[in-house]
């Protein structure tokens, strides 16, 4: 069965202290793992795809990785602002993205 | 600006009653996707449609029905046969793999 799992649930960092989220899956067929992130009643914002182990991609102070089980998204140097959830979804079907249920991330000044 | 606007943010629908949240796109993707969004569960396809005239059933489709009349429209109706319709809705368009799906601002149904 598919399965997507993010870890921590939640995550709470000081300005300026880097972390790591996690999103490890089980699917037969990966065609990409996707990063989402999504700030309290809005919908989802794209940030990262991802589709061989091995990738990695940047954005500002973000950066995903992937190996064959699991994928990093890595925060260097955090903002408040960075404060949101993070989901992470793989697509294994043509239609479909499977998605974990997020870890919440909170940046303290 | 392209993007998609889904309509109203906020939604109440009192027992046996059918309603239709709305979403609209300008990206001119082909596919649009409609998904469920409950506290601490990950998000889950209700219906998904690749062309104009049709449209596929998702993982929890059942009490929900979809058109897909015109490209840029894509309306979901949550009948009274959805038991726990209470959720934030979410509807999604997707151009191609490279740039996965972009996703609407969401309603907010509940159920009084």
């Amino acid at each position: 069965e598919d399965q997507v799992t993010q870890s921590p649930e939640a995550l709470r960092l000081q300005e300026g202290e880097s972390s790591s989220l996690n999103c490890s899956y089980t699917v037969s067929g990966l065609r990409g793992l996707f990063w989402y992130r999504q700030d309290p009643g809005k919908g989802p914002e794209f940030l990262f795809t991802l589709y061989s182990a091995g990738e990695e991609k940047e954005k500002e102070r973000l950066k995903a990785t992937l190996t064959k089980k699991e994928s990093f998204l890595h925060i260097t140097a955090p903002k408040p602002e960075d404060s949101a959830t993070y989901l992470c979804a793989v697509q294994a079907g043509a239609n479909n993205l499977f998605f974990g249920t997020g870890t919440r991330l909170t940046v303290i000044p | 600006d392209g993007g998609i606007t889904q309509s109203p943010k906020y939604l109440f629908r009192k027992e046996g009653q059918n309603v239709t949240l709305s979403c609209e796109q300008n990206l001119n993707h082909d596919a649009m996707y409609w998904y469920r969004q409950d506290p601490g569960q990950g998000l889950r396809l209700i219906y998904y449609s690749q062309i104009v005239n049709d449209f596929q059933k998702g993982d929890i489709a059942e009490g929900y029905s979809v058109s897909r009349e015109k490209k840029e429209s894509f309306p979901l109706t949550v009948t009274s046969a959805q038991k726990n319709p209470t959720a934030f809705y979410l509807c999604a368009s997707r151009l191609d793999r490279v740039y996965g799906y972009t996703f609407g601002s969401g309603t907010r149904l509940t159920v009084v």
